[in-house]
């Protein structure tokens, strides 16, 4: 069985602070790791994928398979990253298609 | 713009009263889900479809049904909805290839209460 956990409710950080948004995983094969946003009153979209290692909004997470964790992480918050961050990760089902699984989401609030 | 299109973004209903939520896409992805989400909870994987066929996750009850007529459109059927059944419900679509899983486009959802 696959699960994504994400420990924090909620993270509430001053403008200009350093954000970690944590994510532990497990899953038996090799998993693809994603997290999605929702900004207030707006759909869930994607954020970054493990995959393509890149930045974006000065976001990156690395996956760490000997920890089995993706954490979000940004140096330096800004007030326009308040929003709804959801780990998620995508592993193969018994039925062969890809089988995705969210965490419950961190709640961040960047105060000015 | 291509995207994720559901109807209606609010839906009232009656304890026991068939409801049925619609999902479009214009992005031509072969796979199509729905989720479930309760209040502070995770997004909840109901079924989906890879292309015609369908997937239901174990512990989906009985009492929800889906349909994909084509690959643009998918229903939600609520067969007899219970108090328990009031949540946001989301549609997505990804496109996926033998190579691998690629990301979801969500829809806004819809909102369903049971009265």
């Amino acid at each position: 069985a696959q699960r994504v956990t994400q420990p924090e409710k909620l993270l509430s950080v001053f403008k200009g602070a350093p954000v970690e948004l944590k994510c532990n995983y497990s899953y038996s094969g090799s998993p693809e790791l994603f997290w999605y946003v929702q900004y207030s009153r707006q759909r869930l979209q994607l954020l970054l994928r493990h995959i393509s290692r890149e930045s974006i909004k000065g976001f990156t997470a690395d996956l760490n398979k000997g920890e089995t964790s993706f954490h979000l992480k940004k140096p330096f918050a800004q007030e326009e990253d308040s929003a709804m961050y959801y780990c998620a990760l995508s592993g193969r089902g018994t039925g062969g298609s890809y089988i995705p699984t969210f965490g419950r989401g961190t709640s961040l609030i960047v105060h000015p | 713009d291509a995207m994720v299109i559901q109807n209606p973004r609010y839906q009232v209903t009656q304890f026991g009263k068939p409801v049925t939520l619609s999902c479009s896409q214009t992005l031509n992805h072969n796979v199509m889900y729905w989720y479930q989400q309760k209040s502070s909870q995770a997004p909840k994987l109901l079924f989906h479809y890879y292309d015609k066929d369908f997937n239901n996750e174990a512990d989906t009850p009985d009492n929800f049904q889906s349909r994909r007529p084509n690959t643009s459109f998918c229903f939600l059927d609520i067969r007899s909805p219970g108090l328990g059944d009031a949540a946001m419900y989301l549609c997505a679509t990804s496109r996926e290839s033998g190579g691998g899983h690629y990301e979801q486009y969500f829809g806004p959802g819809t909102r369903l209460t049971v009265t």
